[in-house]
């Protein structure tokens, strides 16, 4: 079985300072890990992945993540929070033996004007 | 423009009305599934289809079905709905699916109110 912890539901964050975003995982075998982010009344947008290499992924938006094998957690990260970066980001890893996403709880950010 | 497309947006129906979510991916891509969203328990995969007539079961099938007749289209089907089933409905799409580690794309979503 497979598990991903989003342990903040809320980051509040001024701008133009750093956020991160907090994600866990438990799942067997190499981890893929994902993030995503959804805008109000939007789908979801892919952010960035890791499935092997460089343990600091760059994605879109300047956002980034790093894998922490030891620690086994994914968290994001942006150097300066944008009022645009406010959203609801979702953590998935690739579930255990099967073709599929589990998706963590969410985490909303709201950065503050 | 790369995308999934589905409809409709948004729609309120009554308990037991048959209906359909159309999901098209203009992506030529393999894998297709459909997710729902509620608060506090993120996306849960109800359904996905390996390619065409090939589908499988996800976390919450119960109440759902899908067809996979074309490669481009994944149908959801609510053949009797219950209010449990009031939710926001995501398709998505895939080269090959996340096995081999391609991203998912999804489409914008669609709110189902059942009353």
């Amino acid at each position: 079985a497979q598990s991903v912890a989003q342990p903040e539901d809320q980051v509040n964050v001024a701008e133009g300072n750093p956020l991160t975003v907090k994600c866990t995982y438990s799942v067997s075998g190499n981890p893929y890990l994902f993030w995503y982010v959804q805008y109000p009344n939007r789908g979801l947008q892919f952010l960035l992945k890791y499935i092997t290499g460089d343990n600091l992924v760059k994605g879109s938006y300047g956002f980034e993540a790093e894998f922490n094998k030891s620690q086994t957690s994914f968290h994001l990260k942006k150097p300066s929070a944008l009022v645009s970066d406010s959203a609801l980001y979702f953590c998935a890893v690739r579930a255990t033996g099967a073709n599929n996403l589990f998706f963590g709880t969410g985490t909303r950010l709201t950065v503050i004007p | 423009e790369a995308q999934v497309t589905q409809n409709p947006r948004y729609l309120i129906t009554v308990t037991g009305k048959k209906l359909t979510v159309t999901c098209s991916q203009n992506m030529n891509h393999e894998y297709m599934s459909w997710y729902r969203q509620d608060p506090g328990l993120g996306l849960r995969q109800i359904y996905y289809s390996m390619n065409v007539e090939v589908t499988d079961k996800g976390d919450v099938p119960e109440g759902y079905k899908v067809s996979r007749k074309e490669k481009r289209n994944f149908p959801l089907i609510l053949e009797s709905p219950s209010p449990n089933q009031t939710s926001l409905y995501f398709c998505a799409s895939s080269l090959t699916g996340v096995l081999s580690g391609n991203t998912i794309y999804f489409g914008e979503g669609s709110w189902l109110t059942v009353v």
